[in-house]
C-alpha cells in the first residue's frame, strides 16, 4: 500500500531563516506530488504540483520554491522565511493523468515564523 | 466568484440527526469532484467521491446537480464522530483540484 511522509512534523523558525520540507511517497512510482498550504482557520491554497522528476508548476507567487530530484521525493524550500509563511503545509499525491484524480495527503508541517 | 463556495457552519446537530452541506463551484466544465473530511489539526481524508448518479456509502450520501453546479453531501444518524470540517473538491481544469474552505460540523450529544 502507498504511504506518504512529511518532516518535521513542527517547525519554528525565526524570520529570515531558510526552510527545507520534506515529503516523500512510498508504494507508487511515478506520482503527481502536490505542496499545499493552509493558514489558521482556512482553506487550502496549492503552492506546486509536479507530474515528473524535475518538473515543477508554481501556482502562486511567492518566495518559495519546490523541487523534486527523485521520482517520490518533493522538497519545498526558501532562502528567507516571512511572518506570513507561518501555516500548516501539506504534501499530496495522486496517479494518473494529474487532471482532477484523488489526492491523498501526508500528515503535514506545522510552521511558525517567529 | 469563488471557484468552490461552501457555507463555513458551523452546524451544530444533535446526535442521531440528518445534516445536509450544499457545495457551489464556478467552472461548468469540472469532472470530477470529491468531498474531504478534515479533523482538528489533521491532514484532509477522503470521504467519498461524487459521481454523476449520485452514490451512498453508509449514512453518507453525495448527490451532484450538474445544471445548478453543486454538490451536496447527506449524513444520517449523525455520530460524536462526525464532528470535523467537511471539504468541498473540484476539479477546475488545471493540473489540480480545488477545495472549498470547508464546513464545520459539530455533532453534540
Amino acid at each position: 500500500s502507498q504511504t506518504i511522509h512529511q518532516w518535521p512534523a513542527t517547525l519554528v523558525q525565526p524570520v529570515g531563516s531558510p526552510l527545507s520540507l520534506e515529503c516523500t511517497v512510498e508504494g507508487t512510482s511515478n506520482p503527481n506530488l502536490y505542496w499545499y498550504r493552509q493558514a489558521a482557520g482556512r482553506g487550502l491554497q496549492l503552492l506546486f504540483y509536479s507530474v515528473g522528476i524535475g518538473q515543477i508548476s508554481s501556482e502562486v507567487p511567492q518566495n518559495l520554491s519546490a523541487s523534486r530530484p527523485q521520482d517520490r521525493q518533493f522538497i519545498l524550500s526558501s532562502k528567507k522565511l516571512l511572518l506570513s509563511d507561518s501555516g500548516y503545509y501539506l504534501c499530496a499525491w495522486s496517479v494518473g493523468a494529474g487532471e482532477g484524480e484523488t489526492q491523498y495527503f501526508g500528515p503535514g508541517t506545522r510552521l511558525l515564523v517567529l | 466568484r469563488k471557484e468552490v463556495e461552501q457555507d463555513p457552519g458551523p452546524f451544530n446537530v444533535p446526535e442521531g440527526a440528518t445534516v445536509a452541506f450544499n457545495c457551489t463551484y464556478s467552472n461548468s466544465a469540472s469532472q470530477s469532484f470529491f468531498w474531504y473530511r478534515q479533523d482538528c489539526r489533521k491532514e484532509p481524508k477522503l470521504l467519498m467521491s461524487v459521481y454523476s448518479s449520485g452514490n451512498e456509502d453508509g449514512r453518507f450520501t453525495a448527490q451532484l446537480n450538474r445544471a445548478s453546479q453543486y454538490i451536496s453531501l447527506l449524513i444520517r444518524d449523525s455520530k460524536l464522530s462526525d464532528s470535523a470540517t467537511y471539504l468541498c473538491v473540484v476539479d477546475t481544469g488545471r493540473r489540480a483540484l480545488t477545495f472549498g474552505s470547508g464546513t464545520r460540523l459539530q455533532v453534540q450529544p
